[in-house]
């Protein structure tokens, strides 16, 4: 079955960028979109990119969302960290074969 | 602005079933899709399924097909969310989220529900 993979855990210092990878384990990543997900300890998740590379309203332009064809490869880079940003991240996308949406395995970010 | 509010807390005993309602405000509810999201304690989170509340057709996963049901109730913007069989390995919190539509075969998610603690345990 088509899975998402991501790092276990990334950490960077307040100010810096930190880039947070998600690899699709077969085909093509960029046959079907993208989207990040922010979830905070004990809250509901919510949505920082869709659809590749697109904010929703209310979502700084610090995050952004980008599609790598050579690696297969979604990033979420996100630029001017802040300790608010400390959270874990998830990647999801579509499986085209098995014809249901599938989430990475989650990054947590630290920022300290 | 778009609410998605979730029935409270349930204890099941394992084989018994469970349903989760997800009532939406904010928006006409036939124009979007429900997805169930569910996150097991420390764990991913996990699609279950999606129901396209303007035309009625569902999806679920392979893993929870045969197990899991998504119906509604439009007249009540409400959509439910009942899965049977229950074992230890489904005490999760189960999310409900709006889907927008990107293609005619994929939605994103822009808001959620808050989420419903279901534990199973003897």
């Amino acid at each position: 079955n088509f899975m998402l993979i991501q790092p276990h855990s990334v950490s960077e210092s307040p100010g810096k960028t930190v880039t947070i990878s998600c690899t699709g384990s077969s085909g093509s990543i960029a046959s079907n979109y993208v989207q990040w997900y922010q979830q905070r300890p004990g809250r509901a998740p919510t949505t920082v990119i869709f659809q590749d590379d697109q904010r929703p309203s209310g979502v700084p332009d610090r995050f952004s969302g980008s599609i790598d064809r050579s690696s297969n490869s979604a990033s979420l880079t996100i630029s001017g960290l802040k300790t608010e940003d400390e959270a874990d991240y998830y990647c999801q996308s579509y499986d085209g074969i098995n014809h249901e949406d599938v989430f990475g395995g989650g990054t947590k970010l630290t920022v300290l | 602005q778009v609410h998605l509010v979730q029935s409270g807390a349930e204890v099941k005993k394992p084989g018994a079933s469970v349903k989760v309602s997800c009532r939406s405000s904010g928006y006409t509810f036939t124009n979007y899709a429900i997805h169930w999201v569910r996150q097991a304690p420390g764990q991913r989170l996990e699609w279950m399924g999606s129901f396209n509340a303007g035309n009625g057709h569902t999806k679920y996963s392979q893993k929870l097909q045969g197990r899991v049901t998504i119906t509604s109730d439009t007249s009540a913007s409400t959509a439910y969310m009942e899965l049977s069989s229950l074992r230890s390995e489904d005490t999760a919190v189960y999310y409900c989220a709006r889907g927008i539509a990107a293609t005619p075969l994929q939605d994103w998610i822009d808001s959620w529900g808050q989420g419903t603690l279901v534990t199973v345990s003897s």
